[in-house]
């Protein structure tokens, strides 16, 4: 069974700049989550995509934005990076949209810093 | 705004001690979560309560739920330098959870 894997590990961007993250869901996962976890946080809720919609989403500017694909893997897109858009970018996947005994599986997180 | 607060936020003791840490809300929620995090690593759920009063042990780790289902406690007993890393606990539904702080344990030697 694979996990979730994220890519890449590390990035750096310039502010201004647009940024794309990759995630590829645990197998068999229809699910998946994004979250952002800036230094010394825990990780905050960007949104979500089941089946290929927007399925939920936290308190970010539009400037985040998201796709799932037929394959349930998806990319998180940033645009007009800001200083305190650094971070750690964590995406999950799951089984379900909502239910508690469907778990989040996180993958390690793509590490972005913007100068 | 439903909120999680974590104490302590950084935790330092010596391997063989016991430790408490805590997961407090003025808001209820219908099922909590802890994780452990390692550094450069994503969050690993370690277990999930649901009900008021209920307590899971996952070998030295103990887990328990508040009965008003607003507070968490994770107790760790004789701890190792394995069990070293940041805790979370997290509530709300599953696609959106909340999550605290963390408390960053460090065992030594």
């Amino acid at each position: 069974e694979t996990g979730v894997t994220q890519s890449p590990t590390h990035l750096i961007k310039t502010r201004g700049q647009q940024v794309t993250l990759r995630c590829s869901s645990q197998s068999g996962h229809n699910t998946v989550s994004w979250y952002q976890q800036a230094l010394g946080q825990g990780p905050q809720f960007i949104f979500q995509y089941y089946r290929e919609e927007e399925n939920g989403r936290g308190n970010f500017p539009p400037r985040f934005s998201g796709l799932q694909f037929p394959n349930y893997s998806s990319e998180l897109n940033v645009n007009a990076l800001e200083l305190d858009d650094s971070a750690l970018y964590l995406c999950a996947s799951s089984l379900s949209r909502g239910a508690y005994n469907s778990p989040l599986h996180f993958g390690n997180g793509t590490r972005l810093t913007v100068t | 705004t439903q909120l999680l607060e974590q104490s302590p936020q950084f935790l330092s003791i010596q391997e063989g001690e016991n430790l408490t840490v805590y997961c407090n809300s003025s808001s209820v929620f219908s099922s909590l979560q802890w994780y452990r995090q390692e550094p450069g690593e994503g969050p690993v759920l370690l277990v999930t309560v649901v009900t008021g009063g209920e307590v899971k042990k996952l070998k030295r780790l103990t887990f328990q739920f508040g009965d008003a289902r607003k507070d968490s406690s994770l107790h760790i007993t004789a701890a190792q330098p394995g069990d070293t890393g940041l805790y979370l606990c997290a509530g709300g539904s599953q696609g959106n959870l909340i999550f605290g702080k963390g408390t960053k344990l460090s065992v030594k030697p």
